[in-house]
């Protein structure tokens, strides 16, 4: 079974530019997941779908972050414009069922973004 | 809110050896989940073991197991007979049933280092 996607594996912009990072899940999974983890820290909740509709987003920077899923199958995270404290390692996580909230999250291998 | 605090940045063992991690959180949820996750430089994040808050049996995955104590709010995990390949940075979360499906709070984590 393939693992969770993720691509750019590194991405290096200078502020005020736009990036955007791709996932795709693992098949079958209805549950996707952004978070950010900034060196030194513990990842940190973006944003989750589920199928297509957002679940949660109380921790995006709305005015600069968004985030689709539009078939309900892979995702697109977006920063625009970016900012120097933007950078970080985005991953990607997905999980199985939709109503079992305690369902393992699959994590990706990161996008890592260094905003100079 | 929920807080993971994993007080030790670095911790350091010889192989074959056995090393505690701690980890203590903060939540009023009676119903929750605690999970410890391993990040390797490749980055990708791997789950190694999960406790469901309810049991009080201490779960145990192969040379892992956990020291979950409840009522202190403790939940540490113990590596035995220690391998180089369990070098990698490892965070300890939290997950709630009471909000949101599926938001994982993490720590900062612990980074381990395993020395032939």
């Amino acid at each position: 079974e393939a693992g969770v996607a993720q691509s750019p594996r590194y991405k290096i912009i200078e502020k005020r530019q736009s990036v955007a990072f791709w996932c795709n899940p693992i098949s079958g999974h209805a549950t996707l997941y952004w978070y950010q983890q900034i060196l030194g820290q513990g990842p940190k909740l973006l944003i989750q779908f589920q199928n297509n509709g957002v679940v949660d987003d109380s921790q995006l920077p709305k005015d600069r972050f968004s985030a689709e899923r539009l078939k309900g199958v892979d995702s697109t995270l977006k920063i625009q414009p970016a900012k120097l404290e933007d950078s970080a390692v985005y991953l990607c996580a997905s999980s199985l069922m939709i109503a079992v909230a305690t369902d393992t999250q699959y994590f990706g291998p990161g996008t890592r973004l260094t905003v100079l | 809110a929920q807080t993971v605090t994993q007080s030790q940045p670095e911790m350091s063992v010889q192989d074959a050896e056995t090393v505690t991690l701690s980890c203590t959180y903060d939540t009023s949820e009676n119903n929750y989940y605690l999970f410890w996750y391993k990040q390797p430089p490749s980055r990708q994040m791997i789950l190694v073991i999960r406790q469901e808050a309810y049991k009080q049996q201490n779960a145990t995955e192969n040379r892992f197991s956990v020291n979950f104590q409840k009522a202190a709010k403790s939940f540490s995990l113990k590596i035995s007979d220690s391998q180089l390949g369990d070098t990698a940075m490892y965070f300890c979360a939290l997950l709630d049933r009471g909000s949101t499906l599926g938001r994982l709070y993490f720590g900062r984590g612990t980074q381990l280092t395993v020395w032939p």
